[in-house]
């Protein structure tokens, strides 16, 4: 079964303002991480959050996690035109683990 | 810095055909996961390898096989190739025996699209 679910599955926002994505698990986990993937390209890692953390900030980006709610959100702020893409949470059961993919929010900035 | 290569970078193959793709982790890095991403959906495990055993398995054809080489490369190889394996086929390396308590970050190559006729 699918181990992460994000939501919103779409997203259009003006350029400038904050985007906001939202990822929920089912499982324990060791670490969560977000990636950007545009169109049918690479996977690009943004930023990983261990369980015993519950936020952290890279540049634009900020992610919370809450292991209580199982949830984990992805903030982008001040979102530009090449933030377009899809946003994945992944989760890891284990530090070592394979990483779980949720479905996706895909993010499109207007201008 | 290094990141993960993928070859080839897009293969046309055609229905029943084999194909085999390859993965040179980053420098260093002892593990290989292989992760496999349909049109339009997010990515599934496929199999990892650490110190050239299998660590683990998704869900992963038995018409697939990997492994993992001595010099740490790896290869996944499809036979009898369906249309429905048609899809972005991802590998990703990460580094366990030097990672002590930190979690391993894994590293995606760019993939290698793959298109069965």
């Amino acid at each position: 079964s699918q181990q992460g679910e994000e939501d919103p599955q779409a997203l259009s926002i003006q350029e400038g303002e904050n985007a906001t994505m939202n990822c929920s698990y089912k499982t324990s986990i060791n670490n969560l991480q977000w990636y950007r993937q545009n169109s049918g390209r690479g996977l690009v890692h943004l930023i990983l959050i261990r369980s015993n953390e519950r936020e952290k900030h890279s540049g634009r980006l900020r992610v919370t996690l809450d292991t209580s709610k199982k949830s984990s959100s992805l903030l982008i702020t001040a979102s530009r035109a090449a933030d377009t893409a899809s946003y994945f949470c992944a989760t890891a059961p284990n530090r070592d683990d394979k990483i779980i993919f949720g479905k996706g929010t895909r993010l499109h900035i207007l201008p | 810095a290094a990141g993960v290569i993928q070859s080839p970078r897009h293969l046309i193959k055609e229905k029943r055909e084999t194909a085999t793709l390859k993965c040179y982790p980053i420098p260093r890095h002892d593990t290989v996961y292989w992760y496999q991403q349909g049109p339009g959906q997010d990515p599934q495990f496929l199999i990892s390898f650490y110190e050239k055993m299998q660590s683990d398995k998704g869900s992963i054809p038995d018409r697939f096989s990997a492994q993992q080489f001595s010099d740490y490369h790896s290869e996944l190889n499809m036979s009898s190739l369906e249309l429905g394996d048609s899809a972005l086929y991802f590998c990703a390396s990460s580094q366990r025996r030097l990672a002590g308590l930190r979690s391993y970050e894994q590293y995606f190559g760019p993939g290698t699209r793959l298109t069965v006729t």
